[in-house]
């Protein structure tokens, strides 16, 4: 059975345009967290979706929002990216809402010119 | 404000010999507390994940300990191998007022060395 699984793998934008990363969860799990982690920090949370709603939010612009599909899959989109924005991108899926086991993907490497 | 403090920040040790990482927190109302190992540019892989009522769990060479009074975790490697060598992250959920978030530690770095 497939992992959670994110793409692109690494992605080089510049300065101002719009990124959309992709993430599908483990097959029957229906909540999707997404974390930004900056090279030698922990990650932050992001957002948390459960059922296609959003359930949680952490403490980034409104730059940044996400959605989930009916299939559970996610995406997360910033917009007018700025060098900041430059870390590694990591989607965790997980059973319920508050599962206490949550499986991450191999992370989306974004970086910023 | 709701913290997680690892330590040390990292560590360097023979292959074979044993290590200690520590975590502190201040996370409350606590849900459970996770370590995890991420290799560089990969995701985190669960490694032992405790709720406040357990004191002790294992997963192999890997073993981790709570103390919710002090509000203090350790996770203790024994046998060291090269394999090992990693960042080490605390993760404790907090679950309240309808909202479950997870605050992440910025990890420990552990290499091991021949």
């Amino acid at each position: 059975d497939a992992g959670v699984t994110q793409s692109p793998t690494h992605l080089i934008k510049t300065r101002g345009q719009h990124v959309t990363l992709r993430c599908s969860p483990i097959s029957g799990h229906k909540s999707v967290s997404w974390y930004q982690q900056v090279l030698g920090q922990g990650p932050q949370f992001i957002f948390q979706y459960y059922e296609k709603e959003e359930r949680g939010r952490g403490n980034f612009p409104d730059r940044f929002s996400a959605r989930q599909f009916p299939n559970y899959s996610s995406e997360l989109n910033v917009n007018a990216l700025l060098l900041g924005d430059s870390a590694l991108y990591l989607c965790a899926s997980s059973l319920e809402r508050t599962s206490y086991e949550q499986y991450f993907g191999p992370g989306t490497r974004l970086t910023v010119t | 404000k709701n913290q997680v403090e690892q330590s040390p920040q990292s560590l360097i040790i023979l292959e074979g010999k044993n290590c200690t990482l520590q975590c502190n927190y201040t996370v409350s109302p606590f849900s459970n507390l996770r370590w995890y190992k991420q290799d560089t540019g990969r995701g985190p892989v669960s490694l032992t994940i405790m709720t406040f009522s357990e004191n002790t769990k294992s997963n192999g060479r890997y073993t981790a300990t709570l103390d919710a009074d002090t509000k203090q975790s350790s996770l203790h490697i024994t046998a060291s191998q090269l394999s090992d060598s990693a960042s080490y992250i605390c993760v404790v959920t907090y679950s309240g007022a309808g909202s479950y978030q997870l605050t992440f530690g910025k990890g420990t770095k552990l290499s091991v060395i021949p």
